[in-house]
């Protein structure tokens, strides 16, 4: 069955004190993975697709990272604009997208 | 478009209520998704539309939810006769073909009272 699992569900970070998010996957035909971040009340804003192992994208202070089994967002010097819930989802050989239920970071400044 | 919009915002229904949402996808978005989303939870898949078909309906709940799209653009949701259970954010995506990104709008508020 194909599953996406995000961890840890909840991170508090010092402005400045960079961390990894954690996407941990299997799916049967990748067709891309994808990050996202949703703020409150908002709908998920697209950050980064990534297609094949060893694929990275970079945005800002955000890096993405993909394996053949998870990928990682890592947030190098956040800032409390980067709070928010990141989410993932993975693109399956068919027509469905399957999401993780999200890491929610709080920065602190 | 600039981007997916979705309508109302909000909605306030009382129980046994009909309520209809609607999306505006992106011009020239083949593919578009219903998601719903409650407190704490995940995205739960709901339908997706190919062009005006719609190939799998397995994730409507139950068979008050019904859903079309017309001219390959807007879709409307419809729940007939709202329960306080289907009170959640219903989020709609569309992507260029399926595989590549999601856009999702911000979302209806509904709230069964």
């Amino acid at each position: 069955e194909d599953q996406v699992t995000q961890s840890p569900e909840a991170l508090r970070l010092q402005e400045g004190e960079s961390s990894s998010l954690n996407c941990s996957y299997t799916v049967s035909g990748l067709r891309g993975l994808f990050w996202y971040r949703q703020d409150p009340g908002k709908g998920p804003e697209f950050l980064f697709t990534l297609y094949s192992a060893g694929e990275e994208k970079e945005k800002e202070r955000l890096k993405a990272t993909l394996t053949k089994k998870e990928s990682f967002l890592h947030i190098t010097a956040p800032k409390p604009e980067d709070s928010a819930t990141y989410l993932c989802a993975v693109a399956s050989g068919t027509y469905k997208y399957i999401f993780g239920t999200g890491t929610r970071l709080k920065v602190l400044a | 478009g600039a981007g997916v919009s979705q309508s109302p915002s909000n909605k306030v229904t009382e129980k046994g209520k009909d309520v209809e949402l609607r999306c505006d996808p992106i011009s020239g978005h083949t593919a578009l998704y219903w998601y719903r989303q409650s407190l704490g939870q995940g995205l739960e898949f709901l339908i997706y539309f190919q062009g005006n078909s719609a190939p799998d309906k397995s994730g409507l709940p139950s068979d008050r939810f019904s859903a079309e799209r017309t001219g390959g653009s807007v879709s409307t949701l419809t729940i007939q006769r709202t329960q306080q259970e289907d009170s959640a954010v219903y989020l709609c995506a569309s992507s260029l073909e399926v595989g590549r990104p999601l856009h999702f709008g911000n979302g209806t508020r509904l709230t069964v009272t």
